[in-house]
């Protein structure tokens, strides 16, 4: 069964501190991984990595993408409190019909 | 502005009445879903359509039914059947159900039942 695993769960940090989240899949014939923020209310689109865009970055935060090893990681740098949200990490594969496989997410608090 | 619309915001509801949910978009998408996010249960999917006047079943599909008359609409009806319908409900749009199109979400509209 395909499956999506983030980790950790929850995280709190101060301001300025650098953060890591992890994504790791089991999916079979993996096309795209994509990375979400979520504040209060609709996730937004940060990244979407793929076989030939294995590294993503924008401004403080950036992407990467294992295929050997099988996950991927979001990293922060100088985090501030409007980083604080619930980060989702989604895998798409070439069956199941092409839908999305979500992991349960990863909620990032941010201190001042 | 483009975008993904959904209403109402919040909406309360009493044990065995069917309720409505409505998602717009106009970003010409073909694609668009329902997902319901429970606390420390993610987004699962309930329904998705790929084109107009055709819809699949998610994972969680039972006590929940969809239409997709026009491509701008895509309504989710909540059942009486559905056990426990209080929940946070997403609607998502794309491009269409391809590898490499990302989803955009609407707001949510936040189901309670009483």
């Amino acid at each position: 069964e395909d499956k999506v695993v983030q980790s950790p769960l929850s995280l709190v940090v101060h301001e300025g501190d650098t953060v890591t989240l992890n994504c790791s899949y089991e999916v079979t014939n993996f096309r795209s991984l994509l990375w979400y923020k979520q504040e209060k209310k609709a996730p937004t689109f940060l990244f979407m990595l793929t076989s030939s865009g294995i590294e993503k970055k924008s401004g403080r935060l950036s992407s990467i993408l294992d295929k050997k090893e099988l996950f991927s990681i979001l990293n922060i740098t100088a985090t501030q409190t409007g980083d604080s949200a619930i980060y989702l990490c989604a895998v798409r594969s070439a069956g199941n019909n092409r839908k999305l496989i979500w992991g349960l997410g990863t909620s990032l608090a941010v201190n001042p | 502005d483009g975008g993904i619309t959904q209403s109402p915001k919040y909406l309360f509801r009493k044990e065995g009445q069917n309720v409505t949910l409505s998602c717009e978009q106009n970003l010409n998408h073909d694609a668009m879903y329902w997902y319901r996010q429970d606390p420390g249960q993610g987004l699962r999917l309930i329904y998705y359509s790929q084109i107009v006047n055709d819809f699949q079943k998610g994972d969680i599909a039972e006590g929940y039914s969809v239409s997709r008359e026009k491509k701008e609409s895509f309504p989710l009806t909540v059942t009486s059947a559905q056990k426990n319908p209080t929940a946070f409900y997403l609607c998502a749009s794309s491009n269409r159900v391809g590898i490499y199109n990302e989803q955009f979400f609407g707001p949510g509209t936040r189901l309670t039942v009483l």
